[in-house]
């Protein structure tokens, strides 16, 4: 059974950063391609990054492109999202999702606010 | 980027009703597109991937189909656990623009 499970969210002030992380289990991790995907307090969805299967390619919406970084560690079945200079308007639910978001993360909640 | 427009945004209908959404996209996407339901608190689920492929385990009820720019997404008969909210979702090009959202309830 394929999971996706994230964690790492929480407060932090404007200007902070924050790392989060998920977890991918019951797929080989390697093969596929993964994204973050954010959803602000009662809004729609909004892509984030997304990085291939080897890292080759990565991807950022303009929103964040600077201040967030994706990465993965294929040996340890995880992807991550390095968060820095947050803003209040990076309030959301962070979800991790597989390829072409197929299989979802249960997301994890960051709040930034002082 | 290519801009997803949804409507409506918001609907009411009857158990057993049919109900049908449309989405545009603001230039042609082919058939990357997907389509999703998404509960209060919980993660979004994919129904429909490449415009009219249903994802196994999802009821017949569902149904995707277009191609190039104007997409429908219909469910044939209404269930009262098909409260939620439906996204539409393209991935011909980054970044992978969804639509508004279109919130489904119950009259």
């Amino acid at each position: 059974e394929v999971q996706l499970v994230e964690s790492g969210g929480g407060l932090v002030k404007p200007g902070g950063s924050l790392r989060l992380s998920c977890a991918a289990s019951g797929f080989t991790f390697s093969s596929y391609s993964m994204n973050w995907v954010r959803q602000a307090p009662g809004k729609g969805l909004e892509w984030v990054s997304s990085i291939s299967s080897s890292s080759s390619y990565i991807y950022y919406a303009d929103s964040v492109k600077g201040r967030f970084t994706i990465s993965r560690d294929n040996a340890k079945n995880s992807l991550y999202l390095q968060m820095n200079s947050l803003r209040a308007e990076d309030t959301a639910v962070y979800y991790c999702a597989r390829d072409q978001n197929r299989y979802w993360g249960q997301g994890t909640l960051v709040t930034v606010s002082s | 980027d290519i801009q997803m427009t949804q409507s409506p945004s918001s609907l009411s209908a009857s158990v057993g009703d049919r109900v049908t959404i449309t989405c545009q996209a603001s230039q042609d996407i082919s058939n990357y597109l997907n389509w999703y339901q998404q509960k209060p608190g919980k993660a979004p689920k994919l129904l429909i991937y490449d415009a009219s492929n249903l994802e196994t385990g999802v009821p017949s009820r569902f149904s995707g189909s277009g191609s190039g720019t104007d997409f429908t997404f219909t469910i044939s008969s209404l269930q009262p656990e098909d409260i939620a909210t439906y996204y539409c979702q393209q991935y011909d090009n980054l970044p992978h623009t969804f639509g508004q959202g279109t919130r489904l309830e119950i009259k």
